[in-house]
Parts: C-alpha cells; structure tokens; sequence
C-alpha cells in the first residue's frame, strides 16, 4: 500500500508570490491534516479536513488556506508568500479524523523556500 | 493556552543504553496523547498512542507511560541502537476548543557507538 505523497518535494518561491501544495493521503484514509515544520516554532497545526470538510483550524492566517476534494487529495495553497513562510510542510492521513485514537501517516513534507 | 513541553532538548547516549524522554502538558480537555519518531529530512513516524484511561503502551523497544493526573509522559527507549538517532516528539490533542493538536519542540537524540 502506498503511502502519503507530496508533491512538489521542493519549492522556491519569492516574496509576494502564491503557491499551491499537494497531498494525496493513504488509500482509503478521508483525513487529512496540514502542519509547518521549522527550526524555531518546531511543529504547528495548519488545519485537518475530513471527507471534504474543513474539522479544525490553527492559529495561522488567512493567506494559508487548503480544501480536499472527494477523492480525499488535498491541497495547500498559501498566497502573498512572505520569508518567515520557508518551512517544511507536512501532511498527515489517517482513517478518522485525527482526534479520535487513530495513528497519523506523515508524508515525506514539501520544503518551501521563500526568497 | 495549550502547551506541551518536552526535555532533555537534546541527548546523546551511548549504543546500547536506556533513555527516557519526557513530556509534561497543559491541554486541556486531554483527548489522547502521541509519540512520533523523526529522522532528519523526512516525515514523522507514529510509536505510539495514548487516551486518558492508557498509562503505559509498548512499541518494540520503545514503551510510553502516561500520568493523566499530573499531566506527564514518558517515552522509554532500551537497549539503545544507533538507528534511533532521531528527534522524538510529543503530540498532545484536546477534544474541544479551536486549537486541537498541540505539539512538543521535540528532543534530539544521538546514539553514539
């Protein structure tokens, strides 16, 4: 079975632009969650959607927004790029929702470099 | 607020030897409590999870303990190999409220031969 895949795997972009990231969960599993990874603030919660529905939401801006589509994909799309944005993203799958006592597969992250 | 906070930040060890990680957390309503493995450069692996009414769960040679009371866990580590160089991290989720998944910054472990 395969696992949770992100693509692309590395990204540059400059300050003022958008980008797009995308996360195919492992098959059969409807959750799927979003975190940033970086060396200061270690890792945070974006957001987790559930069968196309947005469950729950950090404490990040507005500029980064996500959805899933019916076939449990998801996308990030973060706009208005700023430097403190470089980090790595991760997404996570798992059959429940991630509150519920069931493990979380992470995907290898995009690493997303802001100039 | 929602805090998690792990010690030591860092660790190094010799191969073969135990270690114990800790994990101290403010969530609060608590849901349930995880471990992940993290190799350098690559997603986080699930060892373990833990619900209120879990105080101890085994995973190989890793075995995490939890005290709901006093808001602790800990992640055990035996017989220590150099393939456990990696950072540890603990995931604390609450069940109500906006802010769900709480994490740790992590302790980086070195096992050196």
């Amino acid at each position: 079975k395969a696992g949770v895949t992100q693509t692309p795997r590395y990204l540059i972009k400059t300050r003022g632009q958008q980008v797009t990231l995308s996360c195919s969960p492992i098959s059969g599993h409807r959750s799927v969650s979003w975190y940033q990874q970086t060396p200061g603030q270690g890792l945070q919660f974006l957001f987790e959607y559930f069968s196309e529905t947005q469950r729950n939401k950090g404490n990040f801006p507005g500029r980064f927004s996500g959805r899933q589509f019916s076939n449990s994909r998801s996308e990030m799309n973060v706009s208005t790029l700023e430097l403190g944005d470089s980090a790595l993203y991760l997404c996570a799958s798992s059959l429940e929702p991630s509150g519920i006592t069931d493990t979380q597969y992470f995907g290898p992250g995009t690493r997303l470099t802001v100039l | 607020k929602n805090q998690v906070e792990q010690s030591p930040q860092s660790l190094i060890i010799l191969e073969g030897k135990n270690c114990t990680l800790q994990c101290n957390y403010t969530v609060s309503p608590f849901s349930n409590l995880r471990w992940y493995k993290q190799d350098t450069g690559r997603g986080p692996v699930s060892l373990t999870i833990m619900t209120f009414s879990e105080n101890t769960k085994s995973n190989g040679r890793y075995t995490a303990t939890l005290d709901a009371d006093t808001k602790q866990s800990s992640l055990h580590i035996t017989a220590s190999q150099l393939s456990d160089s990696a950072s540890y991290i603990c995931v604390v989720n609450n069940s109500g409220g906006y802010q769900k998944v709480t994490f740790g910054t992590g302790t980086k472990l070195q096992v050196i031969p």
